[in-house]
């Protein structure tokens, strides 16, 4: 059984402060990881798609690592606004379809 | 907006109806997928269509039968659900099926409700 692994699944960040959140995969034939943004009543956005070793990607506030040797890729969110309240999934690319994990949950605190 | 539009967004139904959830795309994309999110699951593939070519069905019962008439339009046929069917089901598009590194691109989703 494929396990796309999210930690943790629920954060309360205080507004302004820097945090972060982990995914964890089987680091075998690893092809391509795809992290989104999820807002309540609203469609999954996408954010970032990362497909190398020591990929790093940024989107304003939002960056991601990826490293698929150890099978694990970071999202970090600077300086955290009301907005960033969402739950973040990331989504493995195996066997020909994408393999979602659960979500981290994050509720920013005013 | 996503450029994925899915109606209704609500859907309440007793388990003898036969309803259909549609899914629109205005992104020139050739796959379409359905997918399922029940309470603390994850996001569980349903199908897929490429090029209007069903190429995956995730041992989905019968009881949901897809449809996809050209590439921009996409429908889930429902008859004699079960209330464990009851769950939010989101539909998405993308370049094409097969490529890992294609983003997809979701629809709000219709939130069903099986009585």
């Amino acid at each position: 059984i494929l396990n796309v692994e999210q930690s943790p699944q629920s954060l309360h960040v205080q507004e302004g402060d820097s945090t972060n959140f982990t995914c964890s995969f089987p680091s075998s034939n690893f092809y391509a990881l795809h992290w989104y943004r999820w807002e309540t009543a609203k469609s999954p956005e996408a954010l970032f798609v990362m497909t190398l070793n020591g990929d790093e990607k940024k989107k304003g506030r939002i960056s991601a690592t990826l490293n698929t040797k150890e099978g694990y890729s970071y999202l970090y969110i600077k300086g955290s606004q009301p907005e960033d309240s969402a739950t973040y999934l990331c989504a493995l690319w195996r066997d020909d379809k994408i393999i979602f994990g659960k979500g981290t949950r994050l509720h920013i605190l005013p | 907006e996503t450029g994925v539009t899915q109606t209704p967004r609500h859907l309440v139904m007793g388990m003898t109806n036969k309803k259909s959830l549609k899914c629109e795309q205005h992104l020139g994309h050739n796959a379409m997928y359905w997918y399922k999110q029940s309470a603390k699951k994850p996001l569980e593939l349903m199908f897929v269509y490429n090029f209007k070519e069903q190429t995956e069905n995730n041992s989905v019962p019968s009881r949901f039968s897809p449809e996809c008439p050209n590439s921009s339009h996409l429908f889930l046929h429902l008859h004699t659900l079960q209330p464990e069917d009851s769950a939010l089901y989101l539909c998405a598009s993308s370049q094409s099926a097969g490529e890992p590194a294609d983003t997809q691109y979701f629809g709000p989703g219709t939130r069903l409700t099986v009585l």
